[in-house]
């Protein structure tokens, strides 16, 4: 157990819906990273936060965002969902923003129909 | 530029040793991770080894880094069949801003009785 959890652990929704994807980091970690993980793409990274800022960001797309909030907890929001976005996203923590390792949570895996 | 490569496919039988291989385009990496993932589960933490360092052995696990030529590899000794999984490569360029991880696109190693 990583000690990163992630809720919920299986999403199935329809075209055009909008979905939030819940992620609570180890206990002393400060920074979160979001990261998709699709058949086609492999793992790509988001997004990342570090003590409730946004410090880097990847292949994230305009109708996604994310947060962190003052207890550390993230939320990554999907919205005007398409077929392509089912994957499984996985959120990460680490103790700094800097040359520390990731630790992942289980994922959740979103099906959009 | 950032870019990770892995071989797609390895098959040990159990008792022997595997070797999985990986490449890194980005010198300045500063960490290099090695992470397992099972199916169904999420990404965790084999080890990592650190720039300046060119081998770490940690229980079955031997880390070997070759700078010179950006080649990675991690040595499973004496595999079992819970060694089955896909094993990625990640490294955390320098040249990004915050702590974010490049993966390669994983080894799905196949241990056979």
């Amino acid at each position: 157990d990583s000690g990163v959890t992630q809720t919920p652990k299986h999403l199935i929704t329809a075209t055009g819906q909008r979905v939030t994807l819940r992620c609570s980091p180890r206990s002393g970690d400060l920074s979160v990273y979001w990261y998709q993980q699709s058949l086609d793409q492999g793992l790509q990274f988001l997004i990342q936060y570090y003590n409730g800022e946004e410090r880097a960001k990847g292949n994230i797309l305009e109708r996604f965002s994310a947060q962190q909030f003052p207890d550390l907890h993230s939320e990554l929001n999907l919205s005007s969902l398409e077929l392509g976005d089912s994957a499984l996203y996985f959120c990460a923590s680490s103790v700094r923003q800097g040359d520390s390792p990731l630790h992942f949570g289980n994922g959740t895996r979103l099906t959009v129909t | 530029g950032e870019d990770v490569e892995q071989s797609l496919f390895l098959s040990v039988r159990e008792g022997d040793s595997s070797v999985i291989n990986c490449t890194y385009t980005d010198s300045s990496s500063t960490y290099l991770y090695w992470y397992k993932q099972e199916p169904g589960a999420g990404l965790q933490l084999l080890t990592y080894i650190f720039s300046n360092m060119d081998m770490k052995q940690d229980q079955r696990l031997t880390v070997l880094l070759n700078k010179k030529d950006k080649h990675l590899s991690l040595r499973i000794a004496d595999t079992q069949t819970g060694d089955s999984a896909i094993y990625f490569c990640a490294e955390t360029p320098e040249s990004t801003a915050g702590n974010k991880l490049t993966f390669g696109g994983g080894t799905r190693v196949l241990v056979k009785p």
